[in-house]
């Protein structure tokens, strides 16, 4: 069964540093998602992403983030100078583009641990 | 996205079902109720969906209520491995990209 995978399953880093997270997404998907989850915190939405553009994106999701597609596979989240409360899981996601798309799989997740 | 409500926690014994209800009155016509679950800190696991007819796949039934207001998710034969955080999220429709607003969800115990 085709699955959304995720590198590094688990990043430290230093504050102010630039990281990059990285997803796959399901082959004939053309949406895809980020989002992230503090410990102990709900899920949030981060940003979405269609045709080589940001659909919709949330407050969390600032001019220190970024999303791309740099080919026809990865799709990645940049935080570019990261902050202690950037510490949580992320996320990524793709849902396919018609019929019954709004079925959005999930990936295993980064655990990123800003030190 | 509506906003949906979830009792906090459930118990249900092994091999029992388990029928774990949601509150979503001020849906709208076109958005599908979803549930998802999530164990321990694992990426959220797509489970079933459905508009306004009840839906059956291998996982678990989805049960609708007519004036849609309102849903049950059934796991006929729970097991151990179920146990997770179980979110009903009403959100978008055809074609759409949207986003799936999670609440706390409803924490689901499954004992022997």
């Amino acid at each position: 069964e085709p699955e959304v995978t995720q590198t590094p399953s688990h990043q430290v880093t230093q504050m102010g540093q630039e990281v990059i997270l990285r997803c796959v997404p399901i082959s004939n998907h053309l949406y895809f998602y980020w989002y992230r989850q503090i410990l102990g915190q709900k899920v949030e939405f981060l940003v979405s992403f269609y045709n080589n553009e940001i659909s919709e994106k949330s407050e969390i999701f600032d001019d220190q983030f970024s999303v791309e597609r740099p080919d026809g596979s990865n799709f990645t989240l940049k935080i570019r100078s990261t902050k202690l409360e950037d510490s949580a899981m992320y996320f990524c996601a793709s849902s396919e583009t018609s019929g019954r798309s709004g079925v959005q799989y999930f990936g295993p997740g980064t655990r990123l641990t800003v030190t | 996205d509506a906003k949906t409500t979830q009792p906090t926690s459930m118990d249900c014994a092994e091999g029992r079902a388990a029928n774990l209800p949601c509150n979503h009155s001020t849906i709208s016509g076109n958005e599908y109720v979803y549930w998802y679950r999530q164990i321990h800190s694992q990426g959220p696991q797509y489970i079933i969906h459905g508009l306004k007819n009840n839906e059956t796949n291998e996982m678990a039934s989805l049960i609708i209520t007519e004036d849609r207001k309102s849903s049950t998710l059934i796991l006929p034969h729970a097991t151990l491995r179920d146990t997770a955080v179980y979110y009903c999220i009403a959100s978008g429709g055809f074609g759409t990209a949207s986003k799936l607003t999670f609440g706390t969800g409803t924490r689901l115990q499954v004992t022997l």
